[in-house]
């Protein structure tokens, strides 16, 4: 248990929709990525959190956007959903963002966009 | 041509066998690399994680880093059936200031048969 929490675990969903995806960071991290892994494109990051500001973004969509709150759990937002957003989307937490610290991943939420 | 190339396999070896995973990649500015064991349908798991060009030695895990080819390793002696998996390759540092996510291989599925 890498003490990164995911919810909802499963979550299916029809084209069109929005839906939001949770993440609580191990105690004391104060950064979060978003990463997203399907069968094609593997595991790809999406966009890093650090104490509630954004801090660096990779291959994210306009459709999906991201928040940490205060109490530094984050948020992803997937709205107009297509098919092809149907993969598994893993959060993990570091203490401080910098590369030279692990990052731990949650067990991910897997959604499926019918 | 992908940041990072891996062969997904599958690669089955027998149990005792030394296993040898690598990854190839393209963008000189990486400067942390790292292995992840992942189990079907679970989070990455940070195995091994190393700074700039060396060897490191943890238990039966031995990573190489050589950055003038451009080339990582992951040995794995002794390997026993619980070491059955998808081994990802990822690397980070390409940013400067240190914000940036992780560049993930496609994974290279590993099997050990009993």
């Amino acid at each position: 248990d890498s003490g990164v929490t995911q919810t909802p675990k499963h979550l299916i969903t029809a084209t069109g929709q929005r839906v939001t995806l949770r993440c609580s960071p191990r105690s004391g991290d104060l950064s979060v990525y978003w990463y997203q892994q399907s069968l094609d494109q593997g595991l790809q990051f999406l966009i890093q959190y650090y104490n509630g500001e954004e801090r660096a973004k990779g291959n994210i969509l306009e459709r999906f956007s991201a928040q940490q709150f205060p109490d530094l759990h984050s948020e992803l937002n997937l709205s107009s959903l297509e098919l092809g957003d149907s993969a598994l989307y893993f959060c993990a937490s570091s203490s401080d963002g910098t590369p030279y610290n692990e990052q731990f991943f949650g067990p991910g939420t897997r959604l499926t966009v019918l | 041509q992908k940041e990072v190339e891996q062969d997904p396999g599958p690669l089955s070896v027998p149990e005792g066998a030394i296993v040898s995973l690598n990854c190839t990649y393209s963008n000189s500015a990486f400067q942390y690399f790292m292995w992840y064991r992942q189990y079907s349908r679970k989070g990455p798991e940070l195995l091994m994680y190393t700074y700039s060009s060396g060897n490191k030695e943890d238990g039966r895990f031995t990573a190489q880093v050589d950055k003038s080819s451009k080339y990582i390793s992951l040995f794995i002696r002794d390997s026993q059936p619980s070491d059955s998996a998808t081994y990802l390759c990822a690397m980070s540092g390409g940013i400067e200031g240190g914000a940036d996510g992780l560049t993930f291989g496609k994974g290279t599925h590993l099997i050990i048969q009993p």
